[in-house]
């Protein structure tokens, strides 16, 4: 099953202006992680937050992660048309009985579009 | 540092035939994971090997779906007999277990589509 919800389903904006996107998961995690999928180069790691962290800046991106709401936003700032993709919030969990496993669990994602 | 590989790109199958991915992960990752990814949605977790041991195949549909992963390095992922719902995108993806790193490399993927 899917924990992570990320909303909107689909965004349109304009180049130059700010994408925020927002994810919501049901259980306790170790971390949670954002993902980029395009077409050319497959699925690509963004940012990675841990469930002690708060927030985090990677070049434009910033990530915000608010573990009493289960809930996490990935913000982008100055939007380019490059940044058009799917992006998917994946939570990770370390099931330490379980032999560590600890396989990704994925949304549904947020498609952006960033118009020229 | 080279990435995962995974061989074939795209696979056109019938129903009821049998199929078999491949993937190569980045060199030195202990840890090495197949997912399958169903257009409109995001990856679901199939499979996860340690080494040459499985840590988690709850999410495999093991009366069709058999992994392996002999010596370590590379990992076959077969389908056999196939269904119209098999189509998808099956990702390898790997991850080195060494100084809590977290982060998981994915494969461009193999592309199934069932007739």
């Amino acid at each position: 099953s899917q924990q992570g919800e990320e909303d909107p389903q689909a965004l349109s904006i304009q180049e130059g202006e700010n994408a925020t996107m927002n994810c919501s998961y049901k259980t306790s995690i170790n971390n949670l992680q954002w993902y980029r999928q395009n077409s050319g180069r497959g699925l690509v790691h963004l940012i990675l937050i841990r469930s002690n962290e708060r927030e985090k800046h990677s070049g434009r991106l910033r990530v915000t992660l608010d573990t009493s709401k289960k809930s996490s936003s990935l913000l982008i700032t100055a939007s380019r048309a490059a940044d058009t993709a799917s992006y998917f919030c994946a939570t990770h969990v370390i099931m330490y009985s379980g032999g560590g496993a600890d396989g990704l669990t994925f949304g549904k994602g947020t498609h952006l579009i960033i118009q020229p | 540092e080279a990435g995962v590989a995974q061989s074939p790109r795209y696979k056109i199958i019938e129903k009821r035939q049998s199929v078999a991915f491949w993937c190569n992960p980045i060199s030195g990752h202990a840890t090495l994971y197949w997912y399958q990814q169903i257009l409109g949605q995001g990856p679901k977790l199939l499979i996860q090997f340690q080494n040459n041991g499985v840590v988690d195949d709850s999410q495999l549909p093991k009366d069709r779906f058999s992994a392996e992963r002999l010596k370590g390095v590379d990992s076959t992922l077969k389908i056999q007999p196939a269904k119209l719902e098999d189509s998808a995108v099956y990702l390898c993806a790997s991850s080195s277990t060494s100084g809590m790193v977290y982060e998981q490399y994915f494969g461009p993927g193999t592309r199934l589509t069932v007739t």
